[in-house]
């Protein structure tokens, strides 16, 4: 069964305290990983989409990476605004969209 | 703003009903998804519209129904609502079917009482 796992799921960090947001997934042929962040109360928002191993993707503050069996979402520096819920999901052979769980960011002052 | 209409915002319904929730794409979009977000299941994909046909179906109980009109709004139906049903549903659109870059409606908040 295809699935996605996020871990952790909360993290709290410094302003200025990089780190890594991990999706692992087991997908029936992968057709795209994506990254979203939702606010609370809101729609997620896309932030990126990859499609094959190797592949990295930049904006900002944010950099998504991707290997066979999961993907990083780097953080450098980050900034309170960054504080959200970021969700990775992939699309599978029959054009099936699965979530992860997400992760809580949260970046104290 | 994101350019996705859902309305209502916020239903609340007794168990047994049925209720119908709207969504109108971004200018342009001609695929429409449909998602439930519940606090223990996270976001689970419903079922996914493109230019009016089926394109694809996730976890959609057969309680509910969806379907795209010419004019691309959608509409998803849930009948015999139960509890377990009371969650955020979110509307999505994107250009094209298999395009990632999906904009997310605000949802509508659905209390099954």
């Amino acid at each position: 069964e295809d699935q996605v796992t996020q871990s952790p799921e909360a993290l709290r960090l410094q302003e200025g305290e990089s780190s890594s947001l991990n999706c692992s997934y087991t997908v029936s042929g992968l057709r795209g990983l994506f990254w979203y962040r939702q606010d609370p109360g809101k729609g997620p928002e896309f932030l990126f989409t990859l499609y094959s191993a190797g592949e990295e993707k930049e904006k900002e503050r944010l950099k998504a990476t991707l290997t066979k069996k999961e993907s990083f979402l780097h953080i450098t520096a980050p900034k309170p605004e960054d504080s959200a819920t970021y969700l990775c999901a992939v699309r599978n052979r029959d054009d099936k969209i699965i979530f992860g769980k997400g992760t809580r960011l949260h970046i104290l002052p | 703003d994101s350019g996705v209409t859902q309305t209502p915002k916020h239903l609340i319904t007794a168990t047994g009903q049925r209720v119908t929730l709207r969504c109108s794409p971004r200018s342009g979009d001609l695929s429409v998804y449909w998602y439930q977000q519940s606090l223990d299941q996270g976001l689970q994909f419903l079922i996914q519209y493109y230019n009016g046909e089926e394109r694809a179906k996730g976890n959609i109980l057969e309680r509910f129904s969806a379907q795209q009109f010419p004019d691309l709004h959608s509409e998803l139906n849930l009948s015999s609502l139960e509890l377990g049903d009371s969650a955020l549903y979110f509307c999505a659109s994107s250009v094209q079917g298999h395009t990632p870059e999906a904009f997310f409606g605000q949802g509508t908040r659905l209390t099954v009482v």
